[in-house]
């Protein structure tokens, strides 16, 4: 067990760039979710995949928002055309089944500028 | 709507206090699940404790202990003997069961412990 992965740690992009996630799961979970965290604040939820099918997608995600999680293994978010609303933390977690306790990631900070 | 308030947004207490962490919830359904969860400033969230809606009895870990009440929707949150390394953001989180699929979990804006030596 080595824990949820995720890269990059850090990402500074301009305005109206592309970026793209990684996140790589606990082998054995088949749960994996995407949060967003501001300063201050906690984690929101923005998607959540059960293997390969993506089954909830918050309000919160516009359509600049895509997740994938190809084969149920490692899973990418990207955001189009980011805004600087976009700067976050970006957190992903796994989990064995739905209600128990996610193992989190250690996130990817997002700044837009 | 499901909602969690964690109305200390920040709490100081020296080493060795005791200190109390409050959370109160909101949920319309009868079965649902409380967490919380410990984010260090390394930033990675780490899981503490899961308590589901039906089990009130109060859980004891180490210095660490929890107080479900229904009765006032609070899932409060004990530190015995505080140390140093207990310094983080504490967040309390709610899930609803529902009638299946998955339900989300709603966090609440944490509340930031600091243990001075």
């Amino acid at each position: 067990d080595t824990g949820v992965s995720q890269n990059p740690r850090h990402k500074i992009t301009k305005r109206g760039q592309n970026v793209t996630f990684r996140c790589d799961p606990i082998s054995e979970h088949n749960r994996l979710y995407w949060y967003r965290q501001t300063l201050g604040q906690g984690p929101e939820f923005l998607t959540y995949f059960q293997n390969e099918a993506q089954l909830e997608k918050s309000r919160l995600l516009s359509d600049r928002f895509s997740a994938e999680r190809p084969k149920g293994s490692f899973s990418t978010l990207e955001i189009q055309r980011t805004e600087q609303g976009d700067s976050a933390m970006y957190l992903c977690a796994s989990s064995r089944t739905d209600n128990y306790g996610y193992t989190f990631g250690s996130g990817t900070r997002l700044t837009v500028v | 709507a499901q909602k969690v308030t964690q109305a200390q947004t920040e709490i100081s207490v020296v080493e060795k206090e005791d200190v109390t962490l409050d959370c109160v919830y909101e949920t319309r359904d009868t079965t649902y699940y409380l967490f919380w969860y410990k984010q260090p400033p390394s930033g990675e969230l780490v899981f503490l404790i899961r308590r589901n809606s039906f089990d009130e009895q109060n859980e004891i870990s180490g210095r660490y202990s929890w107080n479900f009440q229904k009765s006032t929707s609070s899932f409060n949150f004990t530190i015995t003997a505080s140390q140093v390394v207990d310094s983080a953001v504490y967040f309390c989180a709610l899930s609803e069961a529902g009638s299946g699929g998955y339900q989300k979990v709603t966090f609440g804006i944490g509340t930031k412990l600091q243990v001075i030596p």
